[in-house]
Formats: structure tokens, C-alpha cells, sequence
């Protein structure tokens, strides 16, 4: 079975730091990875899909890396700001369907 | 922009009552989820759905059945609702069963769903 880990758990810089969150899988065989953030309360925007056969995606101040074989990504967030707090979450496709991380909590002060 | 449309975004039911879950998508995608999102716990899958009338368990299905008769709509149904079902209820779509062809998963904004 899947198990999508990120950490760490919670995050909490100035604005205009750069932000690193990683997450791992353990089974490699997987699709696609896709990236999401959520707001408290609310539904999951997705961020970043990136394709198996992809080593990283771009949009805006964002910027996903995957690493199929040693079952990792990172999303980069450049020059964070207040409006980046949120909790954000790693998901991989495998088996026609999504394994989630817990995700990683991140407050940007101003 | 692809819509997901849950029909409430709270809800408050008594134990044992059937309860409706529903949602909507506007993009003509095949393939229809639901998950639950409880604190520790993540996400998990409860069903889904890659065409009409077709229905597939996910990780959690015990309590919950689903439905979908129309390709825009994904019902989700507990039995007999029961206290340790209260939580918040994610419906998703997507194009493509896997993220292929850069085709991501679009979720809805939630239902919190308490059972009393």
C-alpha cells in the first residue's frame, strides 16, 4: 500500500522567504504527482500536476521537482507572502487513484 | 474553470438517518471521487466512479454506498448515519483516471457533516 509522507508537519517563516516542502512515496510505480493547497475550511486547490515522466513543473513563484526513483518531490515557493498561509498537500496517482500526504502547515508572518 | 459543486457546505444529521451527499461537476469528466478529511487522519477514499453507473470501493467504503446516474452527478449515501461518520466530505473529478495528459483532479469545496 502507498504511503505519501511530508514534512515537515507545520512551517513558519517571514515573507519574503523561500519556501521548501518535501514529500516522499514508497512505491515508486506511481503516475503522476500532484500538488495542492488548502485553505482552512475549504476544498483543495490543485497547484502543480507533474507527470511521471517529468522532473519538475513551473507556475509563477512556484516550482515542483519529482524524483520517481527514490520516491520524492519538493515544491518551492519563491519570496513567500502573507497570502501563501495555508496548508499544503502532497498527492500521488497510483492504481486510478490518489494517495494523499498529511500535508504541511505553512505561516508566512508578515 | 472546471466547477465542483457540493450541494451543502454544513450539514447536521441524528444518528441513523440516510443521508444524501451530492455533487456536481460541469466538465464532463469520467471519472467522480469521494474522500473524507478527518484531523490525523488525511484524506482517504471512500468510492469512486470512472462512468455511469459504474463504482469502484476505495480505502474506506464500510456505512457508505454511492451512486451515479448521470455522468455530471456522484451521490454520496450513508445507510444509517452513525456519530464516528462525522467529518468532512471532499467530491472530486477529473478527466483522466491517473493525471495523465496534465489532466489533475478538481475538488469541490466540502460538506462538514456532523452526525448527532
Amino acid at each position: 500500500k502507498q504511503e505519501v509522507t511530508q514534512i515537515p508537519a507545520a512551517l513558519s517563516v517571514p515573507e519574503g522567504e523561500n519556501l521548501v516542502l518535501n514529500c516522499s512515496f514508497t512505491d515508486s510505480a506511481i503516475y503522476n504527482l500532484q500538488w495542492f493547497r488548502q485553505d482552512p475550511g475549504k476544498g483543495l486547490t490543485s497547484l502543480l500536476l507533474i507527470q511521471s515522466s517529468q522532473r519538475e513543473q513551473t507556475s509563477g513563484r512556484l516550482n515542483a521537482s519529482l524524483d520517481k526513483s527514490s520516491g520524492r518531490s519538493t515544491l518551492y515557493i519563491a519570496a513567500s507572502q502573507p497570502g501563501d498561509s495555508a496548508t499544503y498537500l502532497c498527492a500521488v496517482w497510483d492504481d486510478y487513484k490518489l494517495s494523499f500526504g498529511a500535508g504541511t502547515t505553512v505561516t508566512v508572518r508578515a | 474553470d472546471v466547477k465542483v459543486t457540493q450541494s451543502s457546505r454544513y450539514l447536521v444529521k441524528r444518528t441513523g438517518e440516510k443521508v444524501f451527499l451530492e455533487c456536481v461537476q460541469d466538465m464532463d469528466h469520467e471519472n467522480m471521487f469521494w474522500y473524507r478529511q478527518d484531523p490525523g487522519l488525511g484524506l482517504r477514499l471512500i468510492y469512486f466512479s470512472y462512468d455511469v453507473k459504474m463504482k469502484e470501493k476505495g480505502d474506506i467504503p464500510e456505512g457508505y454506498s454511492v451512486s451515479r446516474e448521470k455522468k455530471e452527478r456522484f451521490s454520496l449515501i450513508l445507510e444509517s448515519a452513525s456519530t464516528n461518520q462525522t467529518s468532512m466530505y471532499l467530491c472530486a473529478s477529473s478527466l483522466s483516471p491517473t493525471g495523465g495528459s496534465n489532466q489533475p483532479q478538481h475538488f469541490g469545496d466540502g460538506t462538514r457533516l456532523s452526525i448527532l
